[in-house]
């Protein structure tokens, strides 16, 4: 069965802190993604991977940074949390297609995170 | 670039009725279109997905969804709704760059008893 954690379902940090979520999949999947999701906003797309140690920025990157050093494993790093950065994030993972199109992306259960 | 909108922001149907999820995109060639579930507290179940073929495409739990190209439009409907199908439901379109999706903003389903 398709399977993709991620290491907290809540976390409370300061401002300022450096805060690590760590996301792990267990279907070796090629692509990795992070999203926050918000009231009325829906999810919105900070980082990507397609690839270990490749990275591509989505929508929303500002403030935040990834690593992605094996494949199973995609970080999201907040350098110096903010308020503004409470939310919920979101992993996902999905497949590569070499032809194009795209493939199911399957979700984590979320990390709530909370700034003060 | 690619959008999606959900006009509804919330939608409360009585438990045995039956529900319509309104979706729109905005994308300029063949759509890659997905309904995604949020239980509360949880993160993104798959229902169904469109990528080409028979336009009205059946899922999970009793979903199916119908793609009008004319509307631009990838509706989710149930004939006759569970109490356990109170939950956010997400549109999203596969963009043109990469593997990404687009997500709509999401509609919240209430069941009444």
């Amino acid at each position: 069965d398709v399977k993709v954690t991620q290491s907290s379902r809540y976390l409370v940090k300061r401002t300022g802190e450096k805060v690590f979520l760590e996301c792990v999949q267990d279907m070796d999947h090629e692509n990795m993604f992070w999203y926050r999701q918000d009231p009325g906003l829906g999810l919105r797309l900070i980082y990507f991977s397609y690839d270990v140690k490749m990275k591509e920025k989505g929508d929303i990157p500002e403030g935040y940074s990834v690593s992605r050093e094996k494949k199973e494993r995609f970080s999201l790093i907040l350098e110096s949390a903010s308020t503004n950065q409470t939310s919920m994030y979101l992993c996902a993972s999905s497949l590569s297609l070499t032809a194009g199109g795209f493939e199911t992306q399957y979700f984590g259960p979320g990390t709530r995170l909370l700034v003060l | 670039a690619q959008s999606v909108t959900q006009p509804d922001i919330h939608i409360t149907v009585s438990e045995g009725a039956s529900l319509e999820l309104r979706c729109n995109y905005s994308y300029g060639a063949t759509p890659y279109l997905f309904w995604y579930v949020q239980s509360p507290g949880q993160g993104l179940q798959l229902l169904l997905k469109y990528f080409s073929g028979d336009t009205l495409v059946q899922g999970i739990k009793g979903f199916e969804a119908e793609f009008k190209r004319s509307q631009s439009s990838f509706n989710l409907r149930k004939p006759s709704v569970h109490w356990s199908d109170a939950a956010e439901y997400f549109c999203a379109v596969g963009a043109t760059y990469g593997q990404n999706f687009v997500f709509g903003p999401g509609t919240r389903l209430s069941v009444l008893p």
